[in-house]
C-alpha cells in the first residue's frame, strides 16, 4: 500500500448538491494532484497543490475547488453536481514535482451522481 | 473492488510469456513517460519511467521502450505472471508540467 488515504470510499449525491472528497498524503509528501477517471477512461489531471498553494490545473471549471493543508492532507470541492461527475476519484501525493518525484496513489472515492 | 474499465482493449497472454503492450502519445512536447499498473480497487501505480533523452530504459522483467519518431510507448513483461493482470496505463508529461496525461488504458489479462 502507498500510504495515500481517501475517504469517503463510496458516496451517492443527487444533481445540484456539493461534495468534499478529502486525501491524506504519505509522510512526508508535501505535494498532492487530484485526478477524475471516469470508467473506462484513464484518469484525467484537475489540479495540483504544492505547499498549499495551487500548482497547476486542467481542463475543468471553477466549480471543481480544492484546499491543501499546513499537515498537506488536501479536500476536493465540487459544486453543483452533474450527472457527468461520477466517476473514481484519485489523489495522488509525492515529496516534490514531478518528474523528480515520483506520485504515490491512493484507491480513489467513488463519486456517483443521480 | 472497484471495476477500472469495461470496455478496455485487452490484451490476453499465457502464463510464462512476454506481453507488450502499446501506447501512442500526442504531444511532440513530451519528454517524460510513466507506465503505471491500475489494479481492481485500488489506484495505479508506478511501474516504470523514461525520459525523452533515453530509447529503453528496464526493470525488473519490464522494459520500456519509446520511439520519439513515431510517438509511440510500449511496455515489455517478461515471463508474465498472474499478478500481472490489471489494467496499464501510459501517461505522458512535458516540460516539467505536473498535468500527467493518461492513455485510455489496455486490460492484461493472463491465462493459466
Amino acid at each position: 500500500e502507498t500510504g495515500v488515504t481517501q475517504s469517503p470510499t463510496h458516496l451517492i449525491k443527487t444533481r445540484g448538491q456539493q461534495v468534499t472528497l478529502r486525501c491524506s498524503s504519505q509522510s512526508g509528501h508535501n505535494t498532492v494532484s487530484w485526478y477524475q477517471q471516469a470508467l473506462g477512461q484513464g484518469p484525467q489531471f484537475i489540479f495540483q497543490y504544492y505547499r498549499e498553494e495551487e500548482n497547476g490545473r486542467g481542463n475543468f471549471p471553477p466549480r471543481f475547488s480544492g484546499l491543501q493543508f499546513p499537515n498537506y492532507s488536501s479536500e476536493l470541492n465540487v459544486n453543483a453536481l452533474e450527472l457527468d461527475d461520477s466517476a473514481l476519484y484519485l489523489c495522488a501525493s509525492s515529496f516534490g514535482l514531478a518528474p523528480d518525484y515520483e506520485q504515490y496513489f491512493g484507491p480513489g472515492t467513488r463519486l456517483t451522481v443521480t | 473492488g472497484e471495476s477500472v474499465g469495461l470496455h478496455l482493449p485487452t490484451l490476453s497472454v499465457q502464463e510464462g510469456d512476454n506481453s507488450i503492450i502499446n501506447c501512442a502519445y500526442s504531444n511532440s512536447a513530451s519528454d517524460y513517460f510513466i507506465w503505471y499498473k491500475q489494479e481492481s480497487g485500488k489506484g495505479p501505480q508506478f511501474i516504470i519511467d523514461i525520459r525523452s533523452n533515453m530509447d529503453k530504459r528496464q526493470g525488473q522483467r519490464v522494459t520500456v521502450l519509446l520511439n520519439k519518431t513515431v510517438k509511440h510507448l510500449s511496455l515489455q513483461i517478461a515471463a508474465t505472471q498472474p499478478g500481472d493482470s490489471a489494467v496499464y496505463f501510459c501517461a505522458e508529461n512535458a516540460n516539467y508540467g505536473q498535468n500527467f496525461v493518461f492513455g485510455p488504458g489496455t486490460r492484461l489479462s493472463v491465462l493459466p
